[in-house]
Protein backbone atom coordinates (compact mmCIF):
# COMPACT_ATOMS: atom_id res chain seq x y z
CA UNK A 1 0.00 0.00 0.00
CA UNK A 2 1.41 3.38 -1.24
CA UNK A 3 1.81 5.85 1.51
CA UNK A 4 2.67 9.64 2.16
CA UNK A 5 3.81 11.14 4.90
CA UNK A 6 4.36 15.29 4.89
CA UNK A 7 6.28 16.80 7.68
CA UNK A 8 7.88 20.03 8.50
CA UNK A 9 7.15 23.13 10.71
CA UNK A 10 4.10 24.20 11.25
CA UNK A 11 4.77 27.72 11.78
CA UNK A 12 6.95 30.01 9.08
CA UNK A 13 7.84 33.80 9.54
CA UNK A 14 6.66 36.01 6.97
CA UNK A 15 9.77 36.53 4.36
CA UNK A 16 11.56 32.78 5.70
CA UNK A 17 11.25 29.72 3.81
CA UNK A 18 8.59 27.60 4.36
CA UNK A 19 10.22 23.72 3.56
CA UNK A 20 8.36 20.28 3.87
CA UNK A 21 9.16 16.76 2.99
CA UNK A 22 7.29 14.29 1.88
CA UNK A 23 8.47 10.36 2.84
CA UNK A 24 7.03 7.80 0.68
CA UNK A 25 6.52 4.32 1.01
CA UNK A 26 4.89 1.16 -0.27
CA UNK A 27 6.43 2.29 -3.88
CA UNK A 28 9.80 3.73 -4.90
CA UNK A 29 10.35 6.90 -5.71
CA UNK A 30 11.79 6.16 -8.74
CA UNK A 31 8.48 4.79 -10.56
CA UNK A 32 6.37 8.07 -10.86
CA UNK A 33 6.29 11.93 -10.88
CA UNK A 34 5.92 13.31 -7.04
CA UNK A 35 3.79 16.42 -6.69
CA UNK A 36 2.73 19.37 -4.09
CA UNK A 37 -0.39 20.80 -3.82
CA UNK A 38 -1.60 23.41 -1.22
CA UNK A 39 -5.22 24.30 -0.32
CA UNK A 40 -5.79 27.84 2.00
CA UNK A 41 -8.32 27.59 4.58
CA UNK A 42 -11.90 27.49 3.39
CA UNK A 43 -10.59 27.53 0.18
CA UNK A 44 -9.72 25.00 -3.48
CA UNK A 45 -6.85 23.00 -4.55
CA UNK A 46 -3.68 24.74 -6.19
CA UNK A 47 -1.16 22.54 -7.47
CA UNK A 48 2.65 23.68 -6.95
CA UNK A 49 4.39 21.52 -8.93
CA UNK A 50 5.92 18.09 -9.04
CA UNK A 51 9.15 16.20 -9.86
CA UNK A 52 10.50 12.72 -11.54
CA UNK A 53 13.21 10.84 -9.28
CA UNK A 54 15.56 11.96 -12.14
CA UNK A 55 15.11 15.96 -10.97
CA UNK A 56 13.23 16.94 -13.67
CA UNK A 57 10.40 19.50 -12.32
CA UNK A 58 8.12 21.46 -13.67
CA UNK A 59 6.58 24.11 -11.25
CA UNK A 60 2.96 26.63 -11.03
CA UNK A 61 4.09 29.58 -13.32
CA UNK A 62 2.30 31.66 -10.68
CA UNK A 63 4.64 30.51 -8.10
CA UNK A 64 7.94 29.21 -10.36
CA UNK A 65 10.17 32.44 -9.00
CA UNK A 66 9.81 31.48 -5.25
CA UNK A 67 9.19 27.30 -5.40
CA UNK A 68 12.36 24.79 -5.50
CA UNK A 69 11.34 20.65 -5.28
CA UNK A 70 13.85 18.24 -5.03
CA UNK A 71 14.00 14.35 -4.77
CA UNK A 72 16.80 12.43 -2.51
CA UNK A 73 16.06 8.87 -3.72
CA UNK A 74 18.13 7.88 -0.89
CA UNK A 75 15.36 8.52 1.50
CA UNK A 76 12.52 7.39 -0.73
CA UNK A 77 11.86 11.32 -0.18
CA UNK A 78 11.18 14.83 -2.20
CA UNK A 79 10.92 18.36 -0.12
CA UNK A 80 9.45 21.86 -1.01
CA UNK A 81 10.95 25.03 -0.55
CA UNK A 82 8.62 28.00 -0.76
CA UNK A 83 10.82 31.44 -0.44
CA UNK A 84 9.78 34.70 0.90
CA UNK A 85 6.18 33.55 1.98
CA UNK A 86 4.00 35.83 3.39
CA UNK A 87 -0.03 35.53 5.21
CA UNK A 88 -1.51 34.28 1.69
CA UNK A 89 0.46 31.26 1.59
CA UNK A 90 -0.84 29.95 4.47
CA UNK A 91 -2.39 26.72 3.80
CA UNK A 92 -2.43 22.64 4.16
CA UNK A 93 0.15 21.00 1.98
CA UNK A 94 -0.38 17.88 0.71
CA UNK A 95 2.21 15.54 -1.03
CA UNK A 96 1.21 13.23 -4.12
CA UNK A 97 1.47 10.61 -6.63
CA UNK A 98 1.03 12.09 -10.36
CA UNK A 99 0.23 9.93 -13.22
CA UNK A 100 -1.70 12.02 -15.06
CA UNK A 101 -4.15 12.11 -12.17
CA UNK A 102 -3.02 12.13 -8.74
CA UNK A 103 -4.06 8.86 -6.70
CA UNK A 104 -2.01 8.47 -3.65
CA UNK A 105 -1.86 11.56 -1.27
CA UNK A 106 -0.46 12.22 1.64
CA UNK A 107 -2.83 13.26 5.09
CA UNK A 108 -1.80 17.21 4.66
CA UNK A 109 0.42 19.46 7.20
CA UNK A 110 -1.56 22.85 8.12
CA UNK A 111 1.83 25.64 7.51
CA UNK A 112 0.54 28.86 8.98
CA UNK A 113 2.28 32.14 7.84
CA UNK A 114 2.94 34.01 10.72
CA UNK A 115 5.77 36.50 13.04
CA UNK B 1 -3.29 28.32 -18.08
CA UNK B 2 -6.15 26.39 -18.57
CA UNK B 3 -9.01 27.47 -16.60
CA UNK B 4 -11.70 25.04 -14.85
CA UNK B 5 -14.79 25.84 -14.14
CA UNK B 6 -17.38 23.91 -11.85
CA UNK B 7 -20.79 24.51 -11.47
CA UNK B 8 -22.76 24.78 -9.19
CA UNK B 9 -20.37 25.87 -6.64
CA UNK B 10 -22.75 24.32 -3.81
CA UNK B 11 -26.61 22.03 -4.14
CA UNK B 12 -28.65 20.60 -1.51
CA UNK B 13 -29.43 17.32 -1.96
CA UNK B 14 -31.39 14.54 -0.14
CA UNK B 15 -30.30 10.86 -0.26
CA UNK B 16 -31.10 8.92 -2.97
CA UNK B 17 -31.15 11.62 -5.00
CA UNK B 18 -29.63 11.61 -8.55
CA UNK B 19 -26.71 14.56 -8.26
CA UNK B 20 -24.96 15.94 -11.44
CA UNK B 21 -21.86 18.13 -10.81
CA UNK B 22 -20.07 20.06 -14.02
CA UNK B 23 -16.89 21.16 -14.91
CA UNK B 24 -15.95 23.10 -17.95
CA UNK B 25 -12.75 23.94 -19.54
CA UNK B 26 -11.78 26.93 -21.25
CA UNK B 27 -10.23 25.30 -24.05
CA UNK B 28 -10.26 21.27 -25.40
CA UNK B 29 -8.89 18.91 -23.15
CA UNK B 30 -9.88 15.45 -24.76
CA UNK B 31 -10.49 13.41 -21.93
CA UNK B 32 -7.75 14.10 -19.59
CA UNK B 33 -10.38 15.13 -16.35
CA UNK B 34 -9.70 13.97 -13.10
CA UNK B 35 -12.67 14.05 -10.23
CA UNK B 36 -11.69 13.72 -6.62
CA UNK B 37 -13.84 13.80 -3.59
CA UNK B 38 -13.17 15.40 -0.35
CA UNK B 39 -14.28 15.54 3.22
CA UNK B 40 -13.71 18.21 5.88
CA UNK B 41 -9.93 17.53 7.15
CA UNK B 42 -9.29 14.79 4.89
CA UNK B 43 -6.85 14.77 1.63
CA UNK B 44 -8.54 14.62 -1.46
CA UNK B 45 -9.44 11.37 -2.51
CA UNK B 46 -9.79 10.34 -6.63
CA UNK B 47 -13.09 9.08 -7.88
CA UNK B 48 -12.46 9.11 -11.78
CA UNK B 49 -9.37 9.59 -13.76
CA UNK B 50 -9.42 9.70 -17.65
CA UNK B 51 -13.23 11.30 -17.78
CA UNK B 52 -14.81 8.46 -17.32
CA UNK B 53 -12.62 5.21 -15.63
CA UNK B 54 -13.77 4.59 -11.68
CA UNK B 55 -10.50 4.33 -10.06
CA UNK B 56 -10.48 1.26 -8.24
CA UNK B 57 -12.38 0.75 -4.67
CA UNK B 58 -15.02 3.54 -5.78
CA UNK B 59 -18.51 2.73 -6.21
CA UNK B 60 -20.39 1.68 -9.21
CA UNK B 61 -22.61 4.79 -8.37
CA UNK B 62 -20.24 7.35 -9.47
CA UNK B 63 -20.15 8.02 -12.80
CA UNK B 64 -17.75 10.49 -15.33
CA UNK B 65 -18.76 11.21 -18.90
CA UNK B 66 -17.40 13.93 -20.78
CA UNK B 67 -14.48 14.74 -23.84
CA UNK B 68 -13.57 18.57 -24.86
CA UNK B 69 -14.78 20.96 -22.94
CA UNK B 70 -17.83 20.04 -20.98
CA UNK B 71 -17.91 17.62 -18.13
CA UNK B 72 -19.97 15.58 -15.77
CA UNK B 73 -20.10 13.69 -12.47
CA UNK B 74 -22.72 11.64 -11.81
CA UNK B 75 -23.93 10.41 -8.40
CA UNK B 76 -26.72 7.95 -9.24
CA UNK B 77 -28.02 7.39 -5.65
CA UNK B 78 -26.56 9.40 -3.38
CA UNK B 79 -25.48 7.87 0.08
CA UNK B 80 -24.68 9.56 3.48
CA UNK B 81 -21.32 8.99 2.71
CA UNK B 82 -21.50 11.19 -0.32
CA UNK B 83 -21.55 14.48 1.31
CA UNK B 84 -19.01 16.07 0.88
CA UNK B 85 -16.69 18.50 -1.61
CA UNK B 86 -16.21 17.68 -5.19
CA UNK B 87 -13.02 18.89 -7.63
CA UNK B 88 -12.19 18.04 -11.16
CA UNK B 89 -8.65 18.50 -12.58
CA UNK B 90 -7.26 18.99 -15.68
CA UNK B 91 -4.26 16.82 -16.47
CA UNK B 92 -4.18 18.27 -20.40
CA UNK B 93 -1.58 20.49 -19.69
CA UNK B 94 1.17 19.41 -17.63
CA UNK B 95 3.18 22.39 -17.48
CA UNK B 96 -0.02 23.85 -15.54
CA UNK B 97 -2.18 21.28 -14.08
CA UNK B 98 -5.04 23.13 -12.74
CA UNK B 99 -7.91 22.41 -10.32
CA UNK B 100 -11.59 23.72 -10.61
CA UNK B 101 -13.52 25.81 -7.69
CA UNK B 102 -15.14 22.97 -6.19
CA UNK B 103 -18.73 21.79 -5.52
CA UNK B 104 -20.01 21.31 -1.95
CA UNK B 105 -22.52 18.71 -1.62
CA UNK B 106 -24.95 19.49 1.21
CA UNK B 107 -27.77 17.48 2.75
CA UNK B 108 -31.00 19.36 2.36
Amino acid sequence: QVQLQESGPGLVKPSETLSLTCTVSGDSIKNFYWSWIRQPPGKGLEWIGYIYYSGSTNYNPSLKSRVTISVDTSKNQFSLKLSSVTAADTAVYYCARRRDDFDYWGQGTLVTVSS
Amino acid sequence: DIQMTQSPSSLSASVGDRVTITCRASQSISTYLNWYQQKPGKAPKLLIYAASSLQSGVPSRFRGSGSGTDFTLTISSLQPEDFATYYCQQSYSTLALTFGGGTKVEMK
